[in-house]
């Protein structure tokens, strides 16, 4: 099973800055994914993070507000950009083969 | 209609109980099931995999999907307090790294 990372923990932002979300995965995967849990909801998918291309993002979801990075087969950025006290979220990384998730950020705006 | 269903709870049982938990969902394709517990503060954590139909049992869980119904369940079996945690069922069409669809979640409350 893959092992999974994520930095920060938990981060507490102020309206309207950016946070940078990062998972490292301890073998190469070709896709990696980025979901969102907000408060009392299940996970939602934002995108699909592939190497070497654009990521693909889900309905909802726009790469001007949700940025994503994958330079190489083992690590994924995720910006949260803007960031307004809706964003406060559980954010998540995964790689697909069943889906191991990362332990997630816990990300709350004021 | 929300394409996987999965009551909310919270669902409080005594300990030694045998809980039952369950998901209905919308989509025919979907072909590959998936458990996860989920404790309070962390990431979810796979707990069993199933492909089609039938069931799948792993020490004191047993998965049960049901195509035809388009149901699945999560058998808990002696039932402990450290059980106490969301369940989230989810599903996917393919295994081929596709995004998964998941429901709600379960709350589940085992009281010693």
């Amino acid at each position: 099973s893959a092992v999974i990372s994520q930095k920060p923990s938990r981060d507490i932002c102020q309206r309207g800055t950016s946070l940078t979300i990062q998972c490292q995965v301890d073998s190469q995967v070709t896709m990696m994914f980025w979901y969102r849990q907000q408060p009392g909801q299940s996970l939602t998918l934002i995108a699909t993070a592939n190497q070497g291309s654009e990521a693909t993002y889900e309905s909802g979801f726009v790469i001007d507000k949700f940025p994503i990075s994958r330079p190489n087969l083992t690590f994924s950025t995720l910006t949260v950009s803007n960031m307004s006290p809706e964003d406060s979220s559980i954010y998540l990384c995964s790689v697909p083969d069943t889906q191991y998730f990362g332990p997630g950020t816990r990300l709350t705006v004021l | 209609q929300k394409e996987v269903e999965q009551d909310p709870g919270p669902l409080s049982v005594p300990e030694g109980a045998i809980v039952s938990l369950n998901c209905t969902y919308s989509n025919s394709a979907f072909q590959y099931f998936m458990w996860y517990r989920q404790y309070s503060r962390k990431g979810p954590e796979l707990l069993m995999y199933t492909y089609s139909s039938g069931n799948k049992e792993d020490g004191r869980f047993t998965a049960q999907v049901d195509k035809s119904s388009k149901y699945i369940s999560l058998f808990i079996r002696d039932s402990q307090p450290s059980d106490s945690a969301t369940y989230l069922c989810a599903m996917s069409a393919n295994n081929a790294g596709n995004m998964l669809t998941f429901g709600g979640g379960t709350r589940l409350m085992v009281k010693p």
